[in-house]
């Protein structure tokens, strides 16, 4: 997946449950980023990380939790807080200040 | 922080035309654009890029143009085929936050044969 995977690729979360989603890189990248996409829809930004031990919200955090003890790990855990998570997440990762990003191929989450 | 607006939200050519898509930043400092292409239930995908210090890139049927004055940047597609069918986003560094990049909110296109 070009430096980047994600896993698992679909994902099935109950009512109340907490999920992780994984995120690795072996691009040596410093940042990280998590996105939601809904169907249909552009891209959301949830929480991201410019170097290890460091990270910020995005614009809709609410109901997610990150960590980036690993330069190589960002994993995402979608809280039960979070009542309508059911998206398609991508993760990406970015060598700094004006440069593309590279995305993993993404989790698609559903609740059942 | 920057602002990205992308129009058209979709676009229809027939096979064998171009296709624009333009977007428009707000900071003047921006010096990097991006444009992702992201075909159904796959990752986007980095196609084309420009820098602030030239005004056009291309490569082999897509191109990018950057008009630093009018703030706005734009991705042309010509002689399209159906495997150009997809969505383009374009982006822009945020400038409140270091690495960060502002997406559009994105252009389906549809090529019809």
């Amino acid at each position: 997946d070009g430096g980047i995977t994600q896993s698992p690729k679909y994902l099935f979360r109950k009512e109340g449950q907490n999920v992780t989603l994984s995120c690795e890189q072996n691009l040596n990248h410093d940042a990280m980023y998590w996105y939601r996409q809904d169907p249909g829809q552009g891209l959301r930004l949830i929480y991201y990380s410019q170097i290890v031990n460091d990270f910020q919200k995005g614009d809709i955090a609410e109901g997610y939790s990150v960590s980036r003890e690993k330069k190589e790990s960002f994993p995402l855990t979608v809280t039960s807080a979070q009542k309508n998570p059911t998206a398609f997440y991508l993760c990406a990762s970015s060598i700094g200040q004006s440069y593309g990003y590279t995305f993993g191929s993404g989790t698609r989450l559903t609740v059942v | 922080g920057e602002n990205v607006e992308q129009h058209p939200s979709t676009l229809s050519v027939q096979e064998g035309d171009s296709a624009v898509i333009k977007c428009t930043y707000s900071d003047s400092a921006s010096n990097y654009f991006p444009w992702y292409k992201q075909e159904l239930g796959k990752r986007p995908q980095l196609i084309i890029d420009i820098r602030s210090n030239v005004g056009e890139k291309k490569d082999q049927r897509i191109a990018v143009t950057l008009n630093k004055t009018a703030k706005h940047f734009s991705l042309h597609i010509t002689e399209t085929q159906p495997e150009d069918s997809a969505v383009y986003f374009c982006a822009a560094p945020s400038t409140d936050s270091w690495g960060k990049l502002q997406f559009g909110a994105g252009t389906q296109v549809v090529v019809t044969p």
